[in-house]
């Protein structure tokens, strides 16, 4: 149980356009997902909170007209990244969970390359 | 064998050996800690947790201790295999937001 699908796995893309990540938990209703961005050989640094229903929450110098988020239903939360440049292309990772004492499930990641 | 925190991202041990990754966190509020390990190309991938109220948790071949006076976490895998060849993280959930330490690489040669 608990999974979470992250669809596309892989994505290439030219510069300035823009890109749509989607995170479903398959087999639970998430409450809450959280999407992280991971650099090479580093950690995963969290960008944003998505409750079900409400705007997402930011982290500290995440641009949120850059990264728009949206958490329309219990099973499925969205990343666009708008006008894509190549200092976007990184490792997304969603998180799922069905409450803030519940434990986080992740996707499998997004490979973003902006060419 | 044994990594350092921070300064010694990578550890090798032989296939059969104990493996011991240290992870120091930051924040005296955390509740709650959960090793992770991640395989290249793949999201973290649940491996024990343990709360603050613990200080030591027990999996299948992994420990988890929790020294909370000095805000320390390590990781024990017993009988290192090959397929536990992966980076691992420890993260720290405070105020429901999980935060992730740098990861360790481990290795495990034959």
């Amino acid at each position: 149980g608990a999974v979470v699908s992250q669809h596309p796995s892989r994505v290439i893309c030219k510069s300035g356009t823009s890109v749509k990540i989607e995170c479903r938990s398959l087999d639970f209703q998430a409450t809450t997902m959280f999407w992280y961005r991971q650099f090479p050989k580093k950690s995963l640094m969290l960008m944003a909170t998505s409750n079900e229903g409400s705007k997402a929450t930011y982290e500290q110098g995440v641009e949120k007209d850059k990264f728009l988020i949206n958490h329309a239903s219990l099973t499925l939360s969205t990343l666009t990244v708008t006008s894509a440049h190549p200092e976007d292309s990184s490792f997304y990772i969603c998180s799922a969970t069905q409450g803030s004492n519940q434990p986080q499930h992740f996707g499998d990641g997004t490979r973003l390359s902006i060419l | 064998g044994e990594s350092v925190g921070l300064h010694l991202p990578t550890l090798s041990v032989q296939e059969g050996d104990n493996s011991i990754i240290n992870c120091a966190y930051s924040n005296s509020a955390s509740d709650y800690f959960i090793w992770y390990k991640q395989e290249s190309g793949k999201g973290p991938q649940f491996i024990i947790d343990i709360r603050s109220n613990m200080d030591k948790r027990q999996g299948q071949r992994v420990t988890v201790l929790l020294n909370k006076t000095v805000k320390h976490l390590s990781l024990q895998i017993a009988a290192t295999q090959p397929g536990d060849s992966a980076v691992y993280f420890c993260a720290e959930r405070a105020l429901g937001k999980l935060i992730f330490g740098t990861g360790t690489r481990l290795q495990v040669f034959p």
